[in-house]
């Protein structure tokens, strides 16, 4: 079952631009990743951020959680023509089962 | 250097015939998964392993078939029942088994059915 969904479904902006995608889930989480997949490549992991955390951030990479909404973003800021791949989020469930369950991505453009 | 290799990265088959994916890895990591995706999709996971000699079926398993007898292997075997197999396959390793922490993945298989 999928369990996060994505959107948009795909963004292209300009370098130096700042690239928001979101991601929404419908059960409780223990925790929600975001993955980064460059064509025909395997997923990259990018941040993690657990269901008591609000907002993470790894170098240009900005995450934010709203458990109350079921909903988190993932804003890369100053994005660069390198940035552009597909972006998914992944949801870890609570409870024994855990199973991670991924989005269908979003695909980002950066033209130069 | 660390990390997961997968082999071969394109493969073709005739219908009928079974197929052997090979997935490696020297993280010393306990647990191991195997992914399909489809185009403009997001992975399906297909059989995972949290421990050696022991593998549970993921939401897709019908047509595959996987084996864990070392802790470094995981292969796939997309068999002759798989009814629609041309896809890409990821597989992924993580620390443990619990299936929340972070995923290491590799660089995928295409299989294309001719």
């Amino acid at each position: 079952s999928q369990q996060g969904e994505e959107d948009p479904q795909a963004l292209s902006i300009q370098e130096g631009e700042n690239a928001t995608m979101n991601c929404s889930y419908k059960t409780s989480i223990n925790n929600l990743q975001w993955y980064r997949q460059n064509s025909g490549r395997g997923l990259v992991h990018l941040i993690l951020i657990r269901s008591n955390e609000r907002e993470k951030h790894s170098g240009r990479l900005r995450v934010t959680l709203d458990t109350s909404k079921k909903s988190s973003s993932l804003l890369i800021t100053a994005s660069r023509a390198a940035d552009t791949a597909s972006y998914f989020c992944a949801t870890a469930g609570s409870g024994n089962t855990g199973k991670l369950i991924f989005g269908q991505g979003t695909t980002l453009q950066v033209k130069p | 250097d660390g990390g997961i290799t997968q082999s071969p990265k394109y493969l073709f088959r005739k219908e009928g015939q079974n197929v052997t994916l090979s997935c490696e890895q020297n993280l010393n990591h306990d647990a191991m998964y195997w992914y399909r995706q489809d185009p403009g999709q997001g992975l399906r996971l297909i059989y995972y392993s949290q421990i050696v000699n022991d593998f549970q079926k993921g939401d897709i398993a019908e047509g595959y078939s996987v084996s864990r007898e070392k802790k470094e292997s995981f292969p796939l075997t997309v068999t002759s029942a798989q009814k629609n197999p041309t896809a890409f396959y990821l597989c992924a390793s993580s620390i443990d088994g619990v299936h929340t922490g972070e995923l290491f993945f590799g660089e995928g298989s295409r299989l294309t059915v001719l």
